[in-house]
């Protein structure tokens, strides 16, 4: 079983919808989990990080984790075209971070 | 903040060949790490730096591959020989050495043998 399991869509919504990307974690001792966006030929580059559970807001995205289901997704309220990415849901430990796999997600005008 | 710089940002050559990318980690940051990222099998860990000093090379997938850090502030991942399946593209990133000091990618190398 891979540390971090994520669908990979692709996803495909309209301009202003509500979008939530999810992944689940194996190990309980995962305590700090991120979420990476990725355009066509680029790095990823960080969009939010969480200690433990509970949620944590940024503008437009919010994070959750829930310890108890080993489960952390991603929202995206108002979605724009520029959100039209790759998400990487990430963990780490013992400085070695686990990747999901991502998923593509196109917003459409 | 320059970022993590990766050179070349492409990279195209003949099975055989010998190919060396390059990584200059963000000042500062003591923990540098190389990945490659294909449609397959998404981000792989190739191998990690801890103040210069290789920590995992788990990843490294043959000894056709070996990766170096001499200094703080430059890396380089090599392959020789190159082969067709090595096609992908290849991040570096770094990162503070603190529990909650995330990754900070390049733009990565795309890799194509041909």
């Amino acid at each position: 079983q891979k540390e971090v399991e994520q669908d990979p869509g692709p996803l495909s919504v309209p301009e202003g919808a509500i979008v939530s990307l999810n992944c689940t974690y194996s190990n309980s001792a995962f305590q700090y989990f991120m979420w990476y966006r990725q355009y066509s030929r680029k790095g990823p580059e960080l969009l939010m990080y969480t200690y433990s559970s509970g949620n944590k807001e940024d503008g437009r995205f919010t994070a959750q984790v829930d310890k108890s289901s080993k489960y952390i997704s991603l929202f995206i309220r108002d979605s724009q075209p520029s959100d039209s990415a790759t998400y990487l849901c990430a963990t780490y430990n013992f400085n070695k971070f686990y990747f999901g796999s991502g998923t593509k997600l196109n917003v459409k005008p | 903040d320059a970022g993590v710089i990766q050179s070349p940002r492409h990279e195209v050559t003949e099975m055989g060949q010998e190919v060396t990318l390059r990584c200059k980690p963000i000042s500062g940051h003591n923990s540098l790490f190389w990945y490659r990222q294909t449609m397959m099998r998404g981000l792989e860990l190739l191998i990690y730096f801890n103040n210069n000093v290789p920590i995992d090379d788990s990843g490294m997938p043959e000894d056709r591959f070996s990766a170096k850090m001499p200094n703080a502030s430059f890396s380089t991942l090599k392959i020789q020989p190159s082969e067709p399946r090595d096609s992908a593209v290849y991040f570096c990133a770094s990162r503070r050495d603190s529990y909650n000091s995330p990754l900070h990618f390049g733009n990565g190398t795309r890799l194509t043998v041909t």
